[in-house]
């Protein structure tokens, strides 16, 4: 079964670094998403990505992130200078058709320690 | 950013029991969907629901859509230890690209 891969799975910065966070989603899916998730904490959205443009982004998405699919395989995120609250795990998802009308499919994840 | 709640928030019960998750929001979802996650993974996709009232089963797991579209349970009988994880609920509204998820239920079920 395709399956979302994302690398590296676990990345350690210093604060005020860039990082950059790769994933490669399903072949035929067109829908993609970042979530983070700190520890032991919920699961909280970052951004929707469709047709070479964020379709949605929420609070946390802000100037420091942003978004890339240079290619037809592979889709990043990049935070362009870490601070200490930005560790977490950060998942990527894709789906077919969009949230509500077909699953996400989750990589398993990159855990983010910035020091 | 839509909150969802989940209660309880942790459970831990012997083998064999039956047990209840709830999912609230005070939004109408347009579809709701239940994941499983465990550790080291990303969530997996237990099941969706668009219809209010729907019910859904899957092995001993059932899971029902409110009338309302407001809220969601997933109920598993006769629990077994591979049952323990984190069950998450996420709700989509209306048209947009997102899916927001609740804060979670973490189970453990003990031989």
């Amino acid at each position: 079964e395709p399956e979302v891969t994302q690398t590296p799975s676990h990345q350690v910065t210093q604060m005020g670094q860039e990082v950059i966070l790769r994933c490669v989603p399903i072949s035929n899916h067109l829908y993609f998403y970042w979530y983070r998730q700190i520890l032991g904490q919920k699961v909280e959205f970052l951004v929707s990505f469709y047709n070479n443009e964020i379709s949605e982004k929420s609070e946390i998405f802000d100037d420091q992130f942003s978004v890339e699919r240079p290619d037809g395989s592979n889709f990043t995120l990049k935070i362009r200078s870490t601070k200490l609250e930005d560790s977490a795990m950060y998942f990527c998802a894709s789906s077919e058709f969009g949230t509500g009308l077909s699953p996400l499919h989750f990589g398993n994840g990159t855990r983010l320690t910035v020091t | 950013t839509q909150l969802l709640e989940q209660s309880p928030q942790f459970l831990s019960i012997q083998e064999g029991e039956n047990l209840t998750v709830y999912c609230n929001s005070s939004s109408v979802f347009s579809s709701l969907q239940w994941y499983r996650q465990e550790p080291g993974e990303g969530p997996v996709l237990l099941v969706t629901v668009v219809t209010g009232g729907e019910v859904k089963k899957l092995k001993r797991l059932t899971f029902q859509f409110g009338d309302a579209r407001k809220d969601s349970s997933l109920h598993i009988t006769a629990a077994q230890p591979g049952d323990t994880g984190l069950y998450l609920c996420a709700g989509a509204w209306g048209g947009a690209n997102n899916l927001f998820f609740g804060t979670g239920t973490r189970l453990t079920v003990i031989p």
